[in-house]
């Protein structure tokens, strides 16, 4: 079966920390993706990966494709940030479609 | 900045009742999605659509849903018989490529079926 999993499932920080949040997968991937979904229910795409690194302002996104696992590091956190982050893929044998997990709710306290 | 857009925001609807979702992707997209997102649950794939046919779709999208390309801007999802559990957010989706193109989603219509 087809799996995300991503934990923490919720992570309250204070303003300024580094966070960390991780993404595993079960099967061979095209594509590994962050989004960030608001509390008023939008979603916004972050990042796509297939393999190393990306970086956009405080955002950096890893994948380890051997190890089936993804981080999503946000540096010098906001309470601005606080939203849900989810980790979702493109499984090698999908035409496109998203496979999500259940996300992680983040909090930042100023 | 080109964006996906979405209507109704919102929608009630009794149980039995037709709907219709409509979503205008990005204009030169060529990849369109539909999820839904029931309350407090993960963001669940519904139904893909390139070249005005279906290219893939998920146990979810049984005889009561059906998608539509109607003219060269709006992508719709009707539901022919609402159920309660079909109470949900759908989000709209579009992509240029498939497989390793970022997804732009849509502000998503939150369906209530009573």
């Amino acid at each position: 079966k087809n799996e995300v999993e991503q934990s923490p499932q919720n992570l309250t920080a204070q303003e300024g920390e580094f966070i960390t949040i991780n993404c595993s997968y079960s099967v061979g991937i095209s594509a590994l993706h962050w989004l960030q979904q608001h509390p008023g229910g939008g979603i916004v795409s972050l990042f796509m990966l297939s393999s190393g690194k990306k970086k956009h302002g405080r955002l950096i996104a890893t994948i380890n494709i051997q190890e089936k696992h993804s981080s999503l590091h946000i540096t010098a956190s906001h309470p601005r940030d606080s939203a849900v982050y989810i980790c979702a893929m493109n499984y090698g044998g999908s035409q496109g479609n998203l496979i999500f997990g259940k996300g992680t709710k983040l909090s930042v306290k100023p | 900045e080109p964006e996906v857009t979405q209507t109704p925001s919102h929608q009630v609807t009794q149980m039995g009742q037709e709907v219709i979702l409509r979503c205008v992707p990005i204009s030169n997209h060529l990849y369109f999605y539909w999820y839904r997102q029931i309350l407090g649950q993960k963001v669940e794939f519904l139904v893909s659509f390139y070249n005005n046919e279906i290219s893939e779709k998920s146990e979810i999208f049984d005889d009561q849903f059906s998608v539509e390309r109607p003219d060269g801007s709006n992508f719709t999802l009707k539901i022919r018989s609402t159920k309660l559990e079909d109470s949900a957010m759908y989000f709209c989706a579009s992509s240029y490529g498939t497989r390793q193109e970022t997804q732009y989603f849509g502000p998503g219509t939150r369906l209530l079926v009573l």
